[in-house]
C-alpha cells in the first residue's frame, strides 16, 4: 500500500528558483525519508527526519515535518539543471517492521 | 564500503515463463532487503522485505515469491510469469538498526 502522497505530482521551474514539493502521510511514523530517482535509474537517498524533528537541512536541501499534520516538504535551493529527477518521500512505521513505504513521487524538471 | 548488486539490467521474457532476480550486497551483515516494483512513471510498490535469512514478508498477493538463503543475498522468483508483472524492479538494502535504504540500479522486466 502506499503511504505517502507527493504534491505536485510534476513541477517545472525556472534553473536558480526554489522547488518545494510536499508529501503527506497516513500513519503514525518513526522517520521520513526523502529519495531522488534519476530516470531509469535506483534510488538514492537524500535526506531523513526523525518523528521528533522539525526540521532538517543538507546542502541546498531543507526538509519540515509536521507530525500533527500528517505532513512534510522538500526545499531545494538555487535549483540546477542536474536536479532534474523524481523525488520520494517515505516513511517508516513507529513500531514493528522494518520497512519503508513510498508515494507516488513529484517529477522535477528544471529548465536552463 | 558497502555495494549492492542487482541483475540483470533488463529482461524480456515470455508468458508463462519462470523468473529468478538476484539481489546481493556485500560489505554488511545482516541486512534488511527489500524487493520492490515501480510501475511507468509511478511510485515505488513494496513487495517483500527480510530481515534476516528465512524470514521474508510479503506485503502484496501476487504471482511472485522472494527467499533469502544466505544474509546478503535476496532472490524474487516467479514460476509463470504474467503480462501485468512487467515493470521496474529494485532491489534495496538497509542496516539492520535503520530504514535508510540504498537501492541496486534495477531490472526492467518485460513480459511479452
Amino acid at each position: 500500500s502506499q503511504q505517502g502522497e507527493e504534491d505536485p505530482q510534476a513541477l517545472s521551474i525556472q534553473e536558480g528558483e526554489n522547488a518545494t514539493m510536499n508529501c503527506s502521510y497516513k500513519t503514525s511514523i518513526n522517520n521520513l525519508q526523502w529519495y531522488r530517482q534519476n530516470s531509469g535509474r535506483g534510488l538514492v537517498h537524500l535526506i531523513l527526519i526523525r518523528s521528533n524533528e522539525r526540521e532538517k537541512h543538507s546542502g541546498r536541501l531543507r526538509v519540515t515535518l509536521d507530525t500533527s499534520k500528517k505532513s512534510s516538504s522538500l526545499l531545494i535551493t538555487a535549483s540546477r539543471a542536474a536536479d532534474t529527477a523524481s523525488y520520494f518521500c517515505a516513511t517508516a512505521p513507529a513500531q514493528g517492521a522494518q520497512k519503508l513505504v513510498f508515494g507516488q513521487g513529484t517529477r522535477l524538471t528544471i529548465n536552463p | 564500503s558497502q555495494t549492492i548488486h542487482q541483475w540483470p539490467a533488463t529482461l524480456v521474457q515470455p508468458v508463462g515463463s519462470p523468473l529468478s532476480l538476484e539481489c546481493t550486497v556485500e560489505g554488511t551483515s545482516n541486512p534488511n532487503l527489500y524487493w520492490y516494483r515501480q510501475a511507468a512513471g509511478r511510485g515505488l510498490q513494496l513487495l517483500f522485505y527480510s530481515v534476516g535469512i528465512g524470514q521474508i514478508s510479503s506485503e502484496v498477493p501476487q504471482n511472485l515469491s522472494a527467499s533469502r538463503p544466505q544474509d546478503r543475498q535476496f532472490i524474487l522468483s516467479s514460476k509463470k510469469l504474467l503480462l501485468s508483472d512487467s515493470g521496474f524492479y529494485l532491489c534495496a538494502w538497509s542496516p539492520f538498526y535503520s530504514t535508510e535504504a540504498f537501492f541496486g540500479q534495477g531490472t526492467r522486466l518485460t513480459v511479452v
